[in-house]
């Protein structure tokens, strides 16, 4: 079945950008939805189909993929963006079509 | 705007039956070309997708779970629902219940969650 990695944890001051990654293999072929989850809350999703943001999400959070990462950007990070945040495809080469990765906790400093 | 909303039992028994109901509510279930779906979290651990179904019945399961669960829709009652049998501690998690747009799109929006516990 297809694998996502994420860094189990990422730091960074505030003010300053943030950048979280999800491997796979050849994941640029695929698209790629990233979710916030702040504890006790449901996941949120913050960036859909690589890089489109929902309404009501800033501008500063950003998404990319190519090759085999994709990337989730947030900048200008803020207290407020302390949270878990996961990626996930749909892997449609399998019956099981569905991939979330590990999650990565983004601690502001 | 759509809202989801999980209900049912949060205390099963070992070897018995997990049973969850959600509700949509602020658009019908049979609308567009949406799959609606069941993810879990265990404490402390990442989201584990169970399954999905479309409106006209059809469904993905996860394989590793794919022997013990049936997701089901209820149009009439704009709900779906998802039950799990032969529960083990290993089952308790937060359920979530959430819209797919289309085949490969977003989980999006996702219920608030419910807490099910197996425990004697």
């Amino acid at each position: 079945s297809y694998v996502l990695t994420q860094p189990p944890s990422v730091s960074v001051a505030p003010g300053k950008t943030a950048r979280i990654t999800c491997g796979g293999n050849n994941i640029g072929s695929k698209s790629v939805h990233w979710y916030q989850q702040k504890p006790g809350q449901a996941p949120v999703l913050v960036i859909y189909y690589d890089s489109d943001r929902p309404s009501g999400i800033p501008e500063r959070f950003s998404g990319s993929n190519s090759g085999n990462t994709a990337t989730l950007t947030i900048s200008r990070v803020e207290a407020g963006d302390e949270a878990d945040y996961y990626c996930q495809v749909w892997d449609s080469s399998s019956d099981h079509p569905r991939v979330f990765g590990g999650g990565t906790k983004l601690t502001v400093l | 705007q759509v809202q989801l909303q999980e209900s049912g039992p949060g205390l099963v028994k070992p070897s018995q039956t997990l049973s969850l109901t959600c509700t949509v509510s602020g658009g019908s279930i049979s609308s567009g070309s949406y799959y609606w779906s069941w993810i879990r979290q265990p404490a402390g651990k990442g989201l584990e997708w169970i399954g999905r179904i479309y409106t006209s019945g059809s469904t993905n399961y996860n394989p590793s779970l794919k022997s013990r669960v049936t997701i089901s829709v209820d149009t009439s009652k704009n709900q779906f629902s998802l039950k799990l049998s032969s529960v083990t501690a290993a089952d308790t998690a937060v359920y979530y219940c959430a819209r797919v747009r289309g085949t490969v799109g977003p989980f999006d929006p996702w219920g608030q969650g419910t807490l099910v516990t197996v425990s004697s």
